[in-house]
């Protein structure tokens, strides 16, 4: 079944502090991978994407992902955060034919400290 | 440019009642996808419609359903609502919906709560 795993439920950081939100996924066949942020009172928000080539990809606000095919992994990673990333965290996978669905992890609340 | 707008922002049903939620994708976007989001998890898939026609469907019951229209519109139905039908009920819309290089953009969402 296809499916995506979020490592942490709820990950505390102060400022400055590096993070590493751990996700891996489960998916017969060719994947897109997504992270999506929520800020409270906000909506989704894409904060980068991986179709194919170099696994190393950097999105928005300083956020980078690393894909690892052998690993099934799409970790997230931003070298130092802020107290605005204080948000909710999704990982999601989809399949690279058209039309096919977005599935999502369970998602992870970062709280950032100032 | 405006965003997927959703309406309404909030409702409060009983259970058994019919719902219909609606939902306007960004302006040239041909294709809509409905997720539920139940407090505490992640989104998940019901349907995906592109150029009127449903695409996708996830693993929800018939009491679903949805269409879209010809200006892209959409409307999520809710038949015999259960108390399990409460959730922030998430629009998406995307520019074709037929190539895999898409990326979806989430609307403001509904909260539905059935008493």
């Amino acid at each position: 079944a296809q499916s995506v795993s979020q490592h942490n439920h709820h990950v505390i950081l102060s400022e400055a502090a590096s993070l590493e939100l751990g996700c891996n996924y489960s998916y017969g066949g060719t994947v897109n991978l997504f992270w999506y942020v929520q800020y409270p009172g906000q909506h989704l928000q894409l904060l980068l994407k991986y179709f194919s080539g170099d696994p190393l990809v950097k999105g928005i606000k300083g956020f980078e992902a690393e894909f690892i095919k052998s690993k099934f992994s799409f970790n997230l990673r931003k070298p130092s955060v802020q107290w605005s990333d204080t948000a909710e965290y999704f990982c999601v996978a989809r399949g690279n034919q058209a039309g096919t669905a977005l599935i999502f992890g369970k998602g992870t609340t970062l709280s950032v400290s100032s | 440019d405006a965003g997927v707008t959703q309406s309404p922002t909030h409702l409060i049903k009983t259970r058994g009642q019919h719902v219909t939620l609606r939902c306007s994708p960004i302006s040239g976007h041909k294709s809509v996808s409905w997720y539920q989001q139940v407090l505490g998890q992640g989104p998940q898939f019901i349907f995906q419609y592109y150029e009127k026609e449903e695409r996708g469907r996830g693993n929800f019951p018939d009491r679903f359903s949805a269409r879209q229209f010809p200006n892209y519109s959409s409307e999520l139905n809710v038949n015999a609502l259960l108390l399990g039908d409460s959730a922030l009920y998430l629009c998406a819309s995307n520019p074709q919906g037929t190539t895999s290089t898409d990326t979806q953009y989430f609307g403001p969402g509904t909260r539905l709560t059935v008493l």
